[in-house]
């Protein structure tokens, strides 16, 4: 069984430019949940995707956007950065259904906006 | 307000002690779940234990227990015989409106953190 997975690890970007990032949900997972963890914070969730649809959402604004594939993996992307876009940010799987919906969670991307 | 609430920012603990990590959450829901988390300085969110609403008795997972006060709406964390390797930053977390077998989804609120050092 293999984990959740995020790539990349670490990315350098301008203020202005867009970012994709990339997230393998655990075998098994139909759920993906993507956080924003600035330094020193707790996770800040951005928003949630189902059966490829996004069915959640946090205080974020629209150039926060996502996709989920068939196979359930997904995508962040995050168009115009800024430079309070700098984060952690954390890909997380579940199994909606499940007993109390456990989320896993992957090693995070670090994004730096320069 | 806060949903969640971790009043330590830092806990110190001798090796081998048993240490709690606090934490008070804020919700009007009858129906939550509560979870604490593991960050180690590599990033990954490592899940502990959980608390449902409803459970009657407190959660249990090898050295971690959970000391749910449902009335005082607090969740605390219990590390028991702590480790080095239990160094790291703590979050609890809490996800409302679940239902058991439901399909709601599944937002986490987390708190500020704990920073948890464990001395020799």
């Amino acid at each position: 069984e293999t984990g959740v997975t995020q790539s990349p690890t670490h990315l350098i970007k301008t203020r202005g430019q867009q970012v994709t990032l990339r997230c393998s949900s655990q075998s098994g997972h139909n759920t993906v949940s993507w956080y924003q963890q600035a330094l020193g914070q707790g996770p800040q969730f951005i928003f949630q995707y189902y059966r490829e649809e996004e069915n959640g959402r946090g205080n974020f604004p629209p150039r926060f956007s996502g996709l989920q594939f068939p196979n359930y993996s997904s995508e962040l992307n995050v168009n115009a950065l800024e430079l309070d876009d700098s984060a952690l940010y954390l890909c997380a799987s579940s199994l909606s259904g499940a007993s109390y919906n456990e989320q896993f969670f992957g090693p995070g991307t670090r994004l730096t906006v320069l | 307000a806060q949903k969640i609430t971790q009043t330590q920012p830092g806990m110190f603990v001798q090796e081998k002690e048993a240490v709690t990590l606090d934490c008070t959450y804020d919700t009007s829901d009858p129906s939550y779940g509560l979870f604490w988390y593991k960050q180690p300085s590599s990033g990954e969110m490592i899940f502990l234990i959980y608390q449902g609403s409803y459970d009657q008795q407190n959660a249990t997972e090898g050295r971690y227990s959970l000391n749910f006060q449902k009335a005082r709406k607090s969740a605390n964390l219990v590390i028991s015989a702590s480790q080095l390797g239990d160094s790291a930053m703590y979050f609890c977390a809490m996800r409302e409106g679940y239902r058991a077998g439901g399909t709601s989804y599944g937002k986490l609120t987390f708190g500020q953190g704990t920073i948890l050092t464990v001395h020799p």
